[in-house]
């Protein structure tokens, strides 16, 4: 079975821009969740979205945001992008409600420039 | 709120030698708890998990960790480290009851001596 898969892989924005990762979760699976690495942060959570809907939301501001397919596919958006968004996304996908296990992909890393 | 600890930023240890990684947390009711490894430019694998039942679980790569719920902790061991064990290990405790929702302690590097 493949994993979860994320793309790009390696994402370099200027100042100002919007950005939209993408993540396919792992077939079967209908929770994806969202998380901000980062050296000075650490690994935080940004949503987690179910069925089409968001289940869970971390402590970011409203210039992230996400959304969930039919599918379970997933995208989150980052609008006006500022130098300190630059980081490593992870994404991560579940069976169901749980409890479960959060099988996580590759990452996006992300430049802010 | 719900925190991890993970209070030694850096751990080097000798190729053969035995490990142990430190994890406290802080959570009301009986938590989720996870040990999460990753190597350099990639994501998170899963080492093991405790849900319930036997406090000491198993896990890949010869892994284990035993919940002590008296100590509010969740150490990973492993009684031989390999080479290739050299990775940064996190720790993390499930807030939501459903596993959805991690929190993560700020990750212990692991550095092996040949």
């Amino acid at each position: 079975k493949a994993g979860v898969t994320q793309t790009p892989r390696y994402l370099i924005k200027t100042r100002g821009q919007q950005v939209t990762l993408s993540c396919s979760p792992i077939s079967g699976h209908r929770s994806v969740s969202w998380y901000q690495q980062t050296p000075g942060q650490g690994l935080q959570f940004l949503f987690e979205y179910f069925s089409e809907t968001q289940r869970n939301k971390g402590n970011f501001p409203g210039r992230f945001s996400g959304r969930q397919f039919s599918n379970s596919r997933s995208e989150m958006n980052v609008s006006t992008l500022e130098l300190g968004d630059s980081a490593l996304y992870l994404c991560a996908s579940m069976r169901a409600g749980g409890p479960d296990t959060q099988y996580f992909g590759p990452g996006t890393r992300l430049t802010v420039l | 709120a719900q925190s991890v600890t993970q209070p030694d930023i850096h751990i080097t240890v000798s190729e053969g030698a035995s490990l142990e990684l430190r994890c406290n947390y802080s959570y009301g009711a009986t938590p989720y708890l996870f040990w999460y490894v990753q190597s350099p430019g990639q994501g998170l694998q899963l080492l093991l998990k405790y849900f319930s039942g036997d406090t000491l679980v198993q896990g890949i790569k010869g892994f284990e960790a035993e919940f002590k719920r008296s100590q509010s902790s969740f150490n990973l061991r492993k009684p031989s480290v390999h080479w290739s064990d050299a990775a940064e290990y996190f720790c993390a405790v499930d807030s939501t009851g459903g596993g959805n929702k991690l929190t993560f302690g700020t990750g212990t590097q692991l550095k092996v001596e040949l």
